[in-house]
């Protein structure tokens, strides 16, 4: 039981650059989401999803898709990369027995954009 | 729209002193609580929770928080803090099945 995995864990990309950070769990969790950590900032929801097939948008959104053809899996896709986007990425799972419990994030990814 | 307000954001404490963060939400339904601890260069990991019933949760590590209806209030407290508490500590509050929203975090240094 891996838990949340989350690939790759360090990232410089140039502006303008596209990218995917992978996520993926095997819990068989209904709920993931994306994060991103900024200091000061907490943890700020970029997109979440409930189940394959639908997703949300969250409080920051913009430059970034997400789609959830599996239970397991949940990219983050950066269309265009910017400076701003510059933080540290952290995907998370829960089950939905009593709406959404612990949430079990991964290791993280810190991405930098020059 | 939801929020999550952490009075403090850099809390200093020796060693055996008690500890008491605070944590109010604005939220006009039902909500699940949690507190959410981040060891220095790890990942989340929760500390508590509180979905119904018992509005004093108690968490791992020696930890508690209580929930207060009235006062949309959900603070978290430990009565002696130890130096391995140190972290990085995040209220969250999210609706059934839809958007989790966390406070900006709260630092705790304790000193040894």
């Amino acid at each position: 039981n891996a838990g949340v995995t989350q690939t790759p864990k360090f990232q410089v990309l140039k502006t303008g650059q596209s990218m995917t950070l992978q996520c993926a769990q095997d819990m068989n969790h209904e709920y993931m989401s994306w994060y991103r950590q900024d200091p000061g900032m907490g943890l700020r929801l970029i997109h979440y999803s409930v189940g394959a097939g639908i997703t949300d948008q969250g409080e920051v959104p913009n430059g970034y898709n997400v789609s959830r053809s599996t239970t397991e899996d949940f990219p983050l896709r950066l269309l265009s990369a910017a400076p701003s986007q510059t933080s540290v990425y952290f995907c998370a799972s829960s089950s939905l027995l009593a709406g959404v419990s612990e949430q079990f994030f991964g290791p993280g990814t810190r991405l930098t954009v020059l | 729209a939801q929020s999550v307000s952490q009075h403090n954001h850099h809390v200093i404490l020796s060693e055996a002193a008690s500890l008491e963060l605070g944590c109010n939400y604005s939220y006009g339904g039902t909500v699940n609580l949690f507190w959410y601890v981040q060891y220095p260069g790890q990942h989340l990991q929760l500390l508590l929770k509180y979905f119904s019933g018992d509005p004093l949760v108690k968490g791992i590590k020696g930890f508690e928080a209580e929930f207060i209806k009235s006062k949309f209030s959900f603070n978290l407290r430990k009565p002696s803090v130890q130096w391995s508490d140190t972290a990085e500590y995040f209220c969250a509050v999210i609706p059934f099945a839809g958007k989790s929203t966390f406070g900006d975090g709260t630092t705790l240094t304790v000193k040894p």
